[in-house]
Formats: structure tokens, C-alpha cells, sequence
């Protein structure tokens, strides 16, 4: 069974500076999605980067970006210039890609990330 | 229109109750979903709708019913339910279940108490 581990539990940064959120995976296959998800006080989840993992290119939306490491099944979120509405727990998730259309999200506990002003 | 919309937003009912949660999307997609999240913990899958057929059903106890009326409608009946099913109920809805563009869009969730 995939595992997903997200060692951090909570974490925080100053305004404007840069932090890392760490995210490890157990699996067997070889094809397979990364997802991070943001779920601020509101609670509505919200997707905020996408990795596949045939793609060795690793992905970019904005302020946010991903180091995907495969071999080491590693794959942090790298948020820059932090800003207050970066608060919320972000959840790191893993999908094994499939044909058949039964697989479902496996999410990690979670980081709560806060930001100081 | 990029939205699931689910209401209501708070539920509190009795254990003797019946009571549903709805969640609506209108942007064509085929797969719906309905998730329990407990405070402080990662969301869990209970049900998975593709194409108004249920998929996938994750050894949800039978006071949890399910229902599809169309492809953009998502129904939780729930009827004696336990104080232990307290929790926030989230519904998504993605393109199809297929890999490939997957992307699930997740509604503001619909917090209940079971007193």
C-alpha cells in the first residue's frame, strides 16, 4: 500500500522570506501523481501544484515550486515570497496513475504552515 | 464557473435523525466524490460516483447512503448516525476518474455534530 508521510507537523515563516515543506512517499509503481493541496481556516482544499512522475521537469505555479526527487521519493514544496494568505495546513497526496479509474488520493497528515508578519 | 457548492454549511442533529448533505458542481464534470475529514487529519475517501454509478465505496458503515440523482448533483443521506461521525464532510468532483489532467475541485466541506 502507498504511504505518504509529511514529517513536519507545523511550521513557520517570516513574511516575504522563503520556506520548504517536505512530503515522502512509499510506493512500488512507477507511474504515479503528486499533488500539494492547501486547506486555509476556510477549509475549502484547494490544489496548488502538480507532479507527474514521468516528467523529470519539476513543476512551477507562481511563488510555488516542487523539488521531486523520484529515486529518493522525495518531494517538497518550496513557497517564495511567503504572504499572509500562504497560512493553511498543506497536505502533500499521491495517486497512482490508472486506466481503470479506481484509485483514489492518499494524503499525508499534513503541515500547518503560519506566517509572521 | 469553477465551484462545488455544498450545503449546509453547519448540521447538528440527533442520532435518531435523518438528515442529507448536498453538493453541487455544474462544470461537466463525471466524477464526484464525498470525503470525511477529522480535526487535524488528512481528508479519507468514502464514496466515488463516475459517470452517476457508484465506483468506488470505501467500506462506508450503511448509516452513510450515498446518492447520484445526475451528473452534477451529489447526495450524503445520513440516518443514525454516531457522535463518532462528527466531522467535516467534503465533497470534490474531477473531470472523470481516469488518469490524465486529474484534478479534483474540493467544496467548502459541511461541518457536522451528531449530539
Amino acid at each position: 500500500a502507498q504511504t505518504v508521510t509529511q514529517s513536519q507537523p507545523e511550521m513557520s515563516v517570516q513574511e516575504a522570506e522563503t520556506v520548504t515543506l517536505s512530503c515522502t512517499y512509499d510506493t512500488s509503481e512507477s507511474d504515479y501523481y503528486l499533488f500539494w493541496y492547501k486547506q486555509p481556516p476556510s477549509r475549502q482544499m484547494i490544489l496548488v501544484i502538480r507532479q507527474e512522475a514521468y516528467k523529470q521537469q519539476n513543476a512551477t505555479e507562481n511563488r510555488f515550486s516542487v523539488n521531486f526527487q523520484k529515486a529518493a521519493k522525495s518531494f517538497s514544496l518550496k513557497i517564495s515570497d511567503s504572504q499572509l494568505g500562504d497560512a493553511a495546513m498543506y497536505f502533500c497526496a499521491y495517486r497512482r496513475r490508472s486506466n481503470f479509474g479506481n484509485e483514489k488520493l492518499t494524503f499525508g497528515t499534513g503541515t500547518r504552515l503560519t506566517i509572521i508578519p | 464557473d469553477t465551484e462545488v457548492t455544498q450545503t449546509p454549511k453547519h448540521l447538528v442533529m440527533g442520532m435518531t435523525n435523518k438528515k442529507s448533505l448536498k453538493c453541487e458542481q455544474h462544470m461537466g464534470h463525471r466524477a464526484m466524490y464525498w470525503y470525511k475529514q477529522k480535526a487535524k487529519k488528512p481528508p479519507e475517501l468514502m464514496f466515488v460516483y463516475s459517470y452517476e454509478k457508484l465506483s468506488i465505496n470505501e467500506s462506508v458503515p450503511s448509516r452513510f447512503s450515498p446518492e447520484c440523482p445526475n451528473s452534477s448533483l451529489l447526495n450524503l443521506h445520513l440516518h443514525a448516525l454516531q457522535p463518532e461521525d462528527s466531522a467535516l464532510y467534503l465533497c470534490a468532483s474531477s473531470k472523470t476518474v481516469l488518469a490524465g489532467g486529474f484534478k479534483q475541485y474540493f467544496g467548502p466541506g459541511t461541518r457536522l455534530t451528531v449530539t
